[in-house]
């Protein structure tokens, strides 16, 4: 089944303790990237990534860090997580053969609590 | 800058009720459309897209219509079921390599029988 998986799907931690949440998809997408979500504001971009190697910043990138060192993997990082990173966090993958207007598959999401 | 605006939930309807949900975007260039639907504990599914002024996007009874004069592209569905509770999501994306979708705030639809 082609899909994008997440892990944990919920997480309770403290100021300052590192975390990394995983994000993997099977269907050999080039384009991957993180989203969070926030009641009133919608979804917005955090990083993306077109292929292995190459990332690139969205919206709303500060106090997280990204990799990209296979295809199928896009772990997100939060070095020292903030009470202002507490969010429900979503990875979404696309083919870059459908072009900008190809339909992103989403994760099911990432619950974030930070203390 | 490019924003997507939609109508504040959230919409509360009977079963086999019309639907409308209003979104009206900002954006340089030529945008793709696209409602997105978000199922309770799911992640985001594409529902519909279009891609250039004048395309209907439709699936499963819902249809929307990109109208560049008016900027628009609403959400319609000629008679809702319990199912179709969820909160539903505009977005665009500019026809740009890497580009993001850009999204609304999203409007819960929550549908009574």
């Amino acid at each position: 089944e082609a899909q994008v998986t997440q892990n944990p799907r919920y997480l309770i931690t403290v100021t300052g303790k590192k975390l990394t949440v995983t994000c993997s998809q099977n269907m050999n997408h080039e384009y991957m990237s993180w989203y969070r979500q926030d009641p009133g504001l919608g979804l917005r971009q955090i990083y993306y990534s077109m292929n292995v190697e190459v990332t690139d910043k969205g919206d709303v990138p500060e106090g997280y860090k990204v990799s990209r060192k296979e295809k199928r993997n896009f772990p997100l990082i939060l070095e020292s997580p903030s009470p202002n990173q507490t969010s429900l966090y979503f990875c979404a993958s696309r083919s870059l053969g459908g072009g900008p207007s190809g339909e992103q598959f989403f994760g099911p999401g990432t619950r974030l609590t930070v203390l | 800058g490019n924003s997507v605006t939609q109508m504040e939930g959230p919409v509360t309807l009977s079963e086999e009720a019309f639907l409308t949900i209003n979104c009206t975007y900002t954006a340089t260039g030529y945008p793709s459309l696209f409602w997105y639907v978000q199922y309770p504990g799911e992640g985001l599914q594409l529902l519909l897209k279009a891609t250039k002024a004048d395309d209907k996007g439709s699936n499963k009874g819902f249809e929307a219509t990109y109208r560049k004069e008016t900027t628009s592209f609403h959400l319609e569905k000629g008679s809702v079921q319990v199912s179709d509770s969820a909160v539903y999501f505009c977005a665009l994306t500019l026809n740009q390599a890497g580009t993001a979708l850009i999204f609304g705030k999203g409007t819960t639809l929550s549908v009574s029988s």
